[in-house]
Parts: structure tokens; sequence; C-alpha cells
């Protein structure tokens, strides 16, 4: 059964920091890894999206990394911001089967001006 | 483009009362999910539909809880009797046939009593 864990659960940062969320997953047959963002009382938005043949993706100041044999992936935020915080969630899509996707707890973000 | 719409926003009821939730796609999706986040947690797949045909409800508690995907394109969530660990926001998501992004709407935060 595929399980995904982020740690910390929380964090908080002063505004500037360069910030590393990590992601780890227990079974390497994955599909493609996803990095959302939660917003309080809102759905989730999806940041980046990386592929298993792929290393990592890029978006502005987000960039995502994806290590499947070792089940981790990170995503480093540049010069973070106040509009930064929120909730980040790790999902995969397991090989095979549905588009379901396995999603971690998510860990709290707050950026301090 | 129109987001995903779901209603109501909020719901509060008693336990073994009976509640129903609504989703309106993204126009053109053929995917639909309805995902269950208790506090705390990441959210959880209950079932996902293709069209009006169901993919995968394996993680769906069937007796009781129901979902419908009548013309293919909006969907209810039921609940039937509700217990009180049933407290949490559901989710409903959609994606377009051949692409990996869900879209996901702003959820409805049910609270059973």
């Amino acid at each position: 059964k595929q399980e995904v864990t982020q740690i910390p659960a929380a964090l908080s940062v002063p505004e500037g920091e360069n910030l590393v969320l990590n992601c780890s997953f227990t079974d390497s047959a994955i599909y493609n890894l996803q990095w959302f963002r939660q917003d309080p009382g809102k759905g989730l938005t999806s940041l980046l999206l990386i592929q298993s043949s792929q290393r990592e993706q890029t978006s502005g100041r987000l960039n995502a990394s994806l290590d499947k044999s070792s089940g981790r992936s990170t995503l480093y935020i540049a010069a973070s911001q106040p509009g930064d915080s929120a909730t980040y969630l790790c999902a995969v899509r397991p090989e095979g089967g549905s588009e379901k996707l396995v999603f971690g707890k998510g860990m709290k973000l707050t950026v301090n001006p | 483009e129109a987001g995903v719409a779901q209603s109501p926003r909020y719901k509060i009821i008693e336990k073994r009362q009976s509640v129903a939730f609504w989703c309106n796609p993204i126009s053109g999706h053929a995917t639909l999910y309805w995902y269950q986040q208790i506090l705390g947690q990441g959210p959880k797949l209950l079932i996902q539909f293709q069209n009006n045909g169901v993919v995968d409800d394996s993680q769906l508690p069937k007796d009781r809880f129901s979902a419908e995907r009548l013309k293919g394109v909006d969907s209810t969530l039921k609940i039937q009797p509700a217990k009180l660990e049933d407290s949490a926001v559901y989710l409903c998501a959609s994606s377009h046939p051949g692409t990996d992004t869900q879209y996901f709407g702003p959820g409805t935060r049910l609270t059973v009593l």
C-alpha cells in the first residue's frame, strides 16, 4: 500500500528565506508526483507535476525534484513571501489502475513579514 | 473558464441524518473525483467517474455513502446515515481525458454533531 509522508507538519520562517519541503513515498511504482497548494477554506491548486521519467520541474520561484528510486521529492521555494503561506501537499499517482492520487498529510507553511 | 463548482459550502447535521453534496465539473471534463479530507489529513479518494461510469470506488463506504453522475456531467454524493467520523471537507475534482492535472472545487465542509 502506497504511503506518502511529509515532514515537518508545520514550518514558520521569516520572509526572504529559501525553503525546501520534503515528501517521501513508500512504493517507487508511480506514474507521476504532484505538489499542491491549499489555502484555508479553499480547494487545492496544482503547482507542479513531475512525470516518473522526469527529474525536476520549475515554475517561477518553485522547483520540484523527483528521485523515484529512493522515493523522495522536494519542493524548493526561492525567496519566500508572506503570500506563500498555505498548506503544501504532495501526492503520487500509483502505476496502473485509476488516476487516483495518494496524498500526504501536508505541511503548513507560515512566512512572516 | 469557470472552475469546479460545489454546493453547499457548509453543512451541519446531527448523526444519523442524511446529507447530499453537489458538484458541477469544468465543462468538457469527462473524469470526476470525490475526495474526503479529514482535518489534519490529506484528501482520500472516495470515488472516480469516467463520464457516468464508476472507475474506482474501492474506498467508498458503500453501506452509507452513495454517488451518482447522471448524464456524465453533474454529480451528487450522499451520506445516509451520517456518523460523527464523517465530519470532513468533501472535495470534488475534475480532469480532461488524457491529462494528469486535476482541478479542485472549494469543497463542502460537513460537521456531524
